[in-house]
C-alpha cells in the first residue's frame, strides 16, 4: 500500500510553453501533497505544500505564478509550469501524505 | 530552523565492507530523523526514521541509525555492503509527527560499491 505514482515520467517542452505534471495517490487519500525539485547532485527542495481544497504553501523564493498547483481531489494534485524556461529544466518529485510522507518516482522536465 | 548537514558527498566501499554514512543536525525541537535512498532517475524510499523511541532504529534492507543527540548526529550503517545498495542516500529532518510534515534534506551521499 501508500503507492504515489507521477506522469508523465519525463517531459521535454519548448521554451515559453507550460507543462502539467500529476501526482497521484493510488492506493489512500492525501489531503496533503508536497512538491519537490532536485537539481543534478543536489537534494530535494520543497517548492510547496499542497492542500486539498484550498491554496497551495508555497515556500519562500518560489513563485506561485510560475508554478500553479492545483490539489482538486483527495488523490490528485497537479504542478504545472508556466512559460518554461531552460532554468526550469529539473527533476520534478511529488509526495503524499498518510501518517507519513510517500514519494513519487518524480518526472525530469527538460525545457528547449 | 532545521538544518541537515551529510559529511561526505561520495562515500567509495568495498562489497562486503562497512557502510557508514553520516549526518548531523541541527533543530530547535526534539527531531524526527529520517534516511531515504534514491536509485537513479527514480523517487525516494524510506530505509528508516527516529520519531523519539528507541535511539537504535532498525530500518530496511539491512541499514539502521543510531541517534545520538549528544552529537546531534544521526549515522546509517550496515555491516556489510551489497552491489544493490549502490545508490544516492539522503538524510532529512523535520518537526512534525513522523514526517508527515515538512522536511528538511541534507544534500545527499552517494554511495558507491566496489566488487
Amino acid at each position: 500500500g501508500a503507492v504515489v505514482s507521477q506522469h508523465p515520467s519525463w517531459v521535454i517542452c519548448k521554451s515559453g510553453t507550460s507543462v502539467k505534471i500529476e501526482c497521484r495517490s493510488l492506493d489512500f487519500q492525501a489531503t496533503t501533497m508536497f512538491w519537490y525539485r532536485q537539481f543534478p547532485k543536489q537534494s530535494l527542495m520543497l517548492m510547496a505544500t499542497s492542500n486539498e481544497g484550498s491554496k497551495a504553501t508555497y515556500e519562500q523564493g518560489v513563485e506561485k505564478d510560475k508554478f500553479l498547483i492545483n490539489h482538486a481531489s483527495l488523490t490528485l494534485s497537479t504542478l504545472t509550469v508556466t512559460s518554461a524556461h531552460p532554468e526550469d529544466s529539473s527533476f520534478y518529485i511529488c509526495s503524499a501524505r498518510r501518517n507519513e510522507q510517500y514519494f513519487g518516482p518524480g518526472t525530469r522536465l527538460t525545457v528547449t | 530552523a532545521q538544518s541537515v548537514t551529510q559529511l561526505g558527498s561520495h562515500v567509495s566501499v568495498s562489497e562486503g565492507a562497512l557502510v557508514l554514512l553520516r549526518c548531523n543536525y541541527s533543530s530547535s525541537v526534539p527531531p524526527y530523523l529520517f534516511w531515504y535512498v534514491q536509485y537513479p532517475n527514480q523517487g525516494l524510499q524510506l530505509l528508516l526514521k527516529y520519531t523519539s523511541a528507541a535511539t537504535l532504529v532498525k530500518g530496511i534492507n539491512g541499514f539502521e541509525a543510531e541517534f545520538k543527540k549528544s552529537e546531534t548526529s544521526f549515522h546509517l550503517t550496515k555491516p556489510s555492503a551489497h552491489m544493490s545498495d549502490a545508490a544516492e542516500y539522503f538524510c532529512a529532518v523535520s518537526d512534525g509527527q513522523g514526517g508527515s510534515e515538512k522536511l528538511v534534506f541534507g544534500k545527499g551521499t552517494k554511495l558507491t560499491v566496489n566488487p
